[in-house]
């Protein structure tokens, strides 16, 4: 069975930062390329960033190029999410999908308030 | 970006209905897309890949058809547990986007 667990989140101060990860299980992890995405309270979905099977190619949504960093370590099977200079409209709660589409976690809740 | 819209955003039909919803892509994206499932105050759960294929363990009342810009979500016969929001999302170029969201209720 497919397990995606994500952790990390929590509240966090304008300007600050976290590190989300998250742990794979039930598949092999090096054949699929992951990505994190995002949803506000009472909004809809918005995709946040990837990665590929390597970590040789990332791509970021133009709302955190610049501040967030995917990784991804293929011994541990697990995807990470470095997140910098965190903003209140950041707040959201972050999911980790399998592949390009694949969702399928709780999500991990991010809250950015003074 | 490529954007996606779907029809309706909102639904009621009975159980046992047929229903469809349309998700459209601003452009060509062949068959990069997929359906996602949220049902009220839960995470969101993809149910279909490459426009048609089921993700494992999604019962078969669920198909999906399309290629190019447009695309379907069917459910044969509707079931109180398959009341939710239903997202198309792009996944042919960077940034993905997704569609903003059908929603299903049961009357």
């Amino acid at each position: 069975e497919v397990q995606l667990v994500e952790s990390g989140g929590g509240l966090v101060q304008p300007g600050g930062s976290l590190r989300l990860s998250c742990v794979a299980s039930g598949f092999t992890f090096t054949d699929f390329e992951m990505t994190w995405v995002r949803q506000a309270p009472g909004k809809g979905l918005e995709w946040v960033s990837y990665i590929d099977f390597t970590a040789s190619a990332m791509y970021y949504a133009d709302s955190v190029q610049g501040r967030f960093t995917i990784s991804r370590d293929n011994v541990k099977n697990s995807v990470y999410l470095q997140m910098n200079s965190l903003r209140v409209e950041d707040t959201a709660v972050y999911y980790c999908a399998r592949g390009k589409t694949g969702l399928g976690g709780q999500g991990t809740l991010v809250t950015v308030s003074s | 970006d490529i954007q996606m819209t779907q029809s309706p955003s909102s639904l009621s039909a009975f159980v046992g209905d047929r229903v469809t919803i349309t998700c459209r892509a601003s452009q060509d994206i062949s068959n990069n897309l997929g359906w996602i499932q949220q049902k009220p105050g839960k995470a969101p759960k993809s149910l279909i890949y490459h426009a048609s294929n089921l993700q494992s363990g999604v019962p078969s009342k669920f198909s999906g058809s399309g290629s190019g810009t447009d695309f379907t979500l069917t459910i044969s016969s509707l079931q109180p547990e398959d009341s939710a929001t239903y997202y198309c999302q792009q996944y042919s170029s960077f940034p993905f986007t997704f569609g903003p969201g059908t929603k299903v209720d049961i009357k």
